[in-house]
């Protein structure tokens, strides 16, 4: 069974443009969630989806926004980029929401804004 | 709030010694703890994790940990390390309804030939 994937695996933008990163979870998950993974700030979560509903964000400005789409699989934008944006985004998948099920997570994108 | 803490940085040890990895935490109410591994350009592999009954947790590669609630902690130990073994380790707290983690910010282990 494939794992997490996450596309573009690395992304280079100026400040200022947008960004969509797309996850497209294991197969028959529903549940994703996205992590923010920089040195500074270690790993911070971002959003998490369960059928195509965002049940619980993190405490990240309005300029971080996503989606879960009917077959499960996300996208997360990020407009009027800052230099600190720059990071490790991750992407997790589980069967369903709640800590009982096991989250996989993928290889993620790496952000850079110059 | 939930939170956790990992007071070790980075740790280094020989090939075949053993290990703990510390990891306190803060909770109000029974927590869902985890332990992963994230080796360099990887995303995070689940350990192991804890959610009740028995405090003594068996993971994957011989891994395990152990849940105090009497000191708010959960260590991660294995008995032999491998070369294999080296990477950063993160400990997580995670709540009922929600698959939202709150990681801490993780030890890197490096493993000496």
């Amino acid at each position: 069974k494939a794992g997490v994937t996450q596309t573009p695996r690395y992304l280079i933008k100026t400040r200022g443009q947008q960004v969509t990163l797309s996850c497209s979870p294991i197969s028959g998950h529903r549940s994703v969630s996205w992590y923010q993974q920089t040195p500074g700030q270690g790993l911070q979560f971002l959003f998490e989806y369960f059928s195509e509903t965002q049940r619980n964000k993190g405490n990240f400005p309005g300029r971080f926004s996503g989606r879960q789409f009917s077959n499960s699989r996300s996208e997360m934008n990020v407009s009027t980029l800052e230099l600190g944006d720059s990071a490790l985004y991750l992407c997790a998948s589980s069967l369903a929401s709640g800590p009982q099920e096991t989250q996989y997570f993928g290889p993620g994108t790496r952000l850079l804004v110059l | 709030a939930q939170s956790v803490t990992q007071p070790d940085i980075h740790i280094t040890v020989s090939e075949g010694a053993s290990l703990e990895l510390r990891c306190n935490y803060s909770y109000g109410a029974t927590p869902y703890l985890f332990w992963y591994v994230q080796s360099p350009g990887q995303g995070l592999q689940l350990l192991l994790k804890y959610f009740s009954g028995d405090t003594l947790v068996q993971g994957i590669k011989g891994f395990e940990a152990e849940f105090k609630r009497s000191q708010s902690s959960f260590n991660l130990r294995k008995p032999s390390v491998h070369w294999s073994d080296a990477a950063e380790y993160f400990c997580a707290v995670g709540a009922r309804n929600t698959d939202k983690l709150i990681f801490g910010t993780g030890t890197r282990l490096q493993v000496f030939p």
